[in-house]
């Protein structure tokens, strides 16, 4: 069975404050994905990965960061956090790119004050 | 850039019955199409695909259809059962770098 881990499950951040968001994978799939899901927008992308050492833009990047320094883990960075990043954020991994099935995470639910 | 307009945001249905999902999408290019599921306080999982090449598939009481001419698939549960509550959403691959753009989520709700 396919196992992906995040953690922490519920933060709350100051504002202008760092976060660190942790995902874990033992699938040994190349790709990993950070979404966030608000109500309405269904996912987001903000950044991915094909593998140890890269990270890719996704589709709304701006004030995250990302980090893979190895096959299984995949983090997520806020440097200067703000209450827009309120969200719920997941992880993903998979084998290919977007034609592939994905497995997810279940889910951090970040708080921002 | 290219969206996922997934029309019904609650759908309600009599168990027993079925469910019908639509969602349109923009890029022609696009030639992957999954669902997932998301239960309450978990994560997605994995329901069913289509891709571009065919355009039905069936797993068991789940049925996607794609017609490419009209930009639209759609998720045909049959013969609903309680479990199948949940939000559903759909995705299409993107075409620049075939990541998925997904659909704002479909709650499904079962009733006795």
């Amino acid at each position: 069975e396919a196992a992906v881990t995040q953690s922490p499950r519920n933060k709350v951040a100051v504002t202008g404050g760092k976060v660190t968001l942790s995902c874990n994978q033992t699938n040994n799939h190349n790709n990993m994905y950070w979404y966030r899901q608000d109500t309405g927008h269904g996912l987001r992308l903000i950044h991915y990965s094909y593998g140890a050492g890269s990270t890719e833009k996704g589709d709304i990047p701006d004030g995250y960061k990302a980090s893979r320094p190895s096959q299984e883990n995949f983090s997520l960075i806020l440097e200067l956090a703000t209450p827009s990043q309120t969200s719920v954020y997941f992880c993903a991994s998979g084998d290919g790119l977007g034609g592939d099935e994905q497995y997810f995470g279940p889910g951090t639910r970040l708080t921002v004050l | 850039g290219e969206k996922v307009e997934q029309h019904e945001s609650t759908l309600s249905v009599r168990e027993g019955d079925s469910a019908v999902i639509n969602c349109t999408y923009t890029d022609t290019a696009s030639s992957y199409f999954p669902w997932y599921k998301q239960e309450a306080g978990k994560g997605l999982h994995f329901v069913i695909d289509i891709r571009s090449n065919v355009d039905r598939k069936q797993s068991q009481r789940l049925i996607v259809l794609l017609d490419k001419k009209a930009k639209r698939f759609s998720l045909h549960i049959t013969a609903t059962q309680p479990e199948d509550s949940a939000i559903y959403f759909c995705a299409a691959s993107g075409a620049s770098n075939y990541q998925l753009i997904w659909g704002s989520g479909t709650k499904l709700i079962i009733k006795p």
